[in-house]
């Protein structure tokens, strides 16, 4: 079965600084993956998506991922954090062989930016 | 009108009562999702429907019930909610259905407490 794995609950950064969210999926075929966020009380925005063709993939507000099938990875990365970014983020998977199936989270990870 | 429109923001319920949670798109996405979530939970799938037909309902209680009236309105009506249905619904769209080479949109979601 499919499934994603967000492996920190909770990350702080200092305002500034780089950060690396990490995503790992399970999956038999290509997947089709997906960024998104939330603010609290809020709905979620998608920030970038990899479906195919390029390995890293540019986004909204700054990201950028890279999926990198080896790994069974699609790590989030932003170079400099704005306190704005503190928020849910959410990596998710689409099955392309469960047709009709939606979107998989993973259980997200809490960002808090520092000053 | 990239937007996916979702009404009331919050809406607080008896157990008896009956009410209704609208969603609307005018992107002229064929597909639309019901999605639940409980506090620090990732979204969770309740229904989807494709061309206006559900096509997916995942073990969800009888007390909540979908309707797609049109390809740009999506209804979820609750009648006879415990208190543990309290959470932040969640509305999306795709132009096609998900998985595959699409994403999805979703609305700011309603916030549902049920006393």
């Amino acid at each position: 079965a499919q499934s994603v794995t967000q492996p920190d609950i909770h990350i702080t950064v200092s305002e500034g600084a780089s950060l690396e969210l990490r995503c790992n999926y399970s999956y038999g075929a290509t997947p089709y993956l997906f960024w998104y966020v939330q603010s609290p009380g809020q709905g979620l925005q998608l920030l970038l998506k990899y479906f195919s063709g390029d390995t890293l993939v540019q986004g909204i507000k700054g990201f950028e991922a890279e999926f990198k099938r080896s790994q069974s990875s699609f790590n989030l990365r932003k170079p400099s954090v704005h306190w704005s970014d503190a928020a849910e983020y959410f990596c998710a998977v689409g099955s392309a062989n469960q047709a009709g199936t939606a979107l998989i989270f993973g259980k997200g990870t809490t960002l808090s930016v520092s000053s | 009108d990239t937007e996916v429109t979702q009404t009331p923001k919050h809406l607080v319920m008896g157990m008896t009562n009956k009410k209704s949670l609208k969603c609307e798109q005018h992107m002229g996405h064929r597909a639309m999702y019901w999605y639940k979530q409980k506090a620090k939970k990732p979204p969770e799938l309740m229904f989807v429907y494709s061309y206006e037909k559900l096509s997916i309902n995942e073990s969800v209680p009888s007390r909540f019930s979908p309707e797609c009236p049109n390809s740009s309105l999506l209804n979820l009506h609750l009648h006879a909610l415990q208190p543990e249905d309290s959470a932040l619904y969640l509305c999306a769209s795709s132009p096609r259905l998900l998985p595959g080479n699409t994403e999805a949109f979703f609305g700011q979601g309603t916030r549902l407490t049920v006393v």
